[in-house]
């Protein structure tokens, strides 16, 4: 593939439900990022991999966020018990690590939580 | 810690006019400094970057100079034109992170009128 894909595109879901959001990163990118973007906001960083593991998860909001990479490449942003505080644009990037290459976003998915 | 300050939008101007968005930031060390840009419907793109002082970053007749002095990381471009209609984000990554992750401003909103 040529970019960063993300799915769903969209995603509504009822509070209290659990959710699980896809990103597949560029090909050889060892760097992947995830990001929330609240409407009218900067994105805010959530967790960075290195490879398999989370290397910074200092982002994440509390422990109903989980994020997993287990390949290296694909990586699963999992949210439980969904509240609507929840709700916002979730952008995953990748770059060719973490100090080399521009990070290359995603178009995001765009999760409402009713 | 680190952040990044943008000025409030929306910025309105005719084509052909001159821009300045301002961008400061709060960081220790010696952060690396990033604009990035989203088109109506696309991603988030890399526009610009810098990583140290007085490197100046250009792309598309835009221009940033990473000022020390001043931590500021000001967008200019010297004739807009329609098509530069755009949210823009300033961003820095911290030099004592070894993440490469960003830290967003948030969000100047450019509508450029013919």
């Amino acid at each position: 593939g040529a970019g960063v894909s993300q799915t769903p595109s969209n995603k509504v879901t009822e509070k209290g439900k659990y959710v699980e959001l896809r990103c597949d990163p560029i090909s050889g990118h060892t760097a992947l990022y995830w990001y929330r973007q609240s409407l009218g906001q900067g994105p805010e960083f959530l967790i960075y991999f290195q490879g398999t593991g989370a290397a910074d998860d200092s982002g994440l909001p509390n422990d109903r966020f989980f994020a997993v990479r287990p390949e290296g490449s694909v990586s699963t942003l999992k949210i439980q018990r969904t509240e609507r505080g929840d709700s916002a644009v979730y952008l995953c990037a990748s770059s060719l690590t973490w100090s080399e290459g521009e990070q290359f976003f995603g178009p995001g998915t765009r999760l409402t939580v009713l | 810690g680190n952040s990044v300050t943008q000025m409030e939008g929306p910025v309105t101007l005719s084509e052909e006019a001159f821009l300045t968005i301002n961008c400061t930031y709060t960081a220790t060390g010696y952060p690396s400094l990033f604009w990035y840009v989203q088109y109506p419907g696309e991603g988030l793109q890399l526009l610009l970057k810098a990583t140290k002082a007085d490197d100046k970053g250009s792309n598309k007749g835009f221009e940033a100079t990473y000022r020390k002095e001043t931590t500021s990381f000001h967008l200019e471009k010297g004739s807009v034109q329609v098509s530069d209609s755009a949210v823009y984000f300033c961003a820095l990554s911290g030099s004592s992170s070894n993440t490469g992750k960003l830290i967003f401003g948030q969000g100047t909103t450019l509508q450029v009128k013919p």
